[in-house]
């Protein structure tokens, strides 16, 4: 069965400086791997998929991640962080034979000004 | 593209009554909806997923008699929450996966805030 376990459930970086929400993901081929955003009391916006097209994916707003096979990782990174990033992020994959997705726990990303 | 609405965005109720929520997608057609209950602070969680023209499949521990689901159409799915209690007060997110469309990929909605009074 897949699954992703998001490892940190609160993240504080101060504007300006680096982002990095940690996703590992469980699974026994390579996956489609999604990540959210939600901001406070909104739906959810599609970041950034991964496909397999290439291991490194850009997204929105400047976000990327990094699909590695040998960690079964797919962490999300920003290079400087913006005080409307603050939302909380979540890691997706698809489940029950692609009929479904599962999310992570999510992590909320706090930015101090 | 792809974009999913619900409307209400927020509804507030009386303990006793029901309330429906629409989930539509606006530019494509979707043969599969999803809906989500999100907690406070917590991930979502599936309830049932519904397929345009018949039953809902519902997720277990899940009451298909409090939550009723109809898929009407390709472009309609409303989810009615029967004889709203407190403990029914959540967040509630559609999404839906469109015809022809990545099977893997599902876009969802904006939610809507149910509190049951």
């Amino acid at each position: 069965a897949q699954s992703v376990t998001q490892l940190d459930s609160h993240v504080s970086v101060s504007e300006g400086t680096p982002v990095l929400l940690r996703c590992n993901y469980s699974s026994s081929y390579s996956p489609s791997l999604f990540w959210y955003v939600q901001h406070p009391n909104k739906g959810l916006q599609l970041l950034l998929k991964y496909t397999s097209a290439a291991t490194l994916v850009k997204g929105i707003n400047g976000f990327e991640a990094e699909f590695k096979k040998s960690e079964t990782s797919f962490h999300l990174t920003k290079p400087s962080a913006h005080m409307s990033d603050a939302a909380e992020y979540f890691c997706v994959v698809p489940s029950g034979g692609y009929q479904k997705v599962t999310f992570g726990t999510g992590t909320k990303l706090q930015v101090i000004p | 593209g792809a974009v999913v609405s619900q409307h209400p965005s927020r509804v507030i109720c009386k303990s006793g009554t029901s309330v429906k929520i629409e989930c539509r997608s606006l530019d494509f057609q979707a043969t599969t909806m999803f809906w989500y209950r999100q907690f406070p602070k917590k991930s979502l969680m599936l309830m049932a997923t519904s397929n345009e023209g018949s039953k809902a499949t519902y997720e277990q521990g899940v009451e298909k008699d409090k939550f009723l689901i109809n898929h009407a159409s390709l472009t309609l799915s409303t989810l009615t929450v029967t004889s709203a209690h407190p403990e029914d007060s959540s967040f509630y997110i559609c999404s839906a996966r469109a015809a022809g469309g990545p099977a893997d990929t599902q876009y969802f909605g904006p939610g809507t805030r149910l509190t049951v009074l």
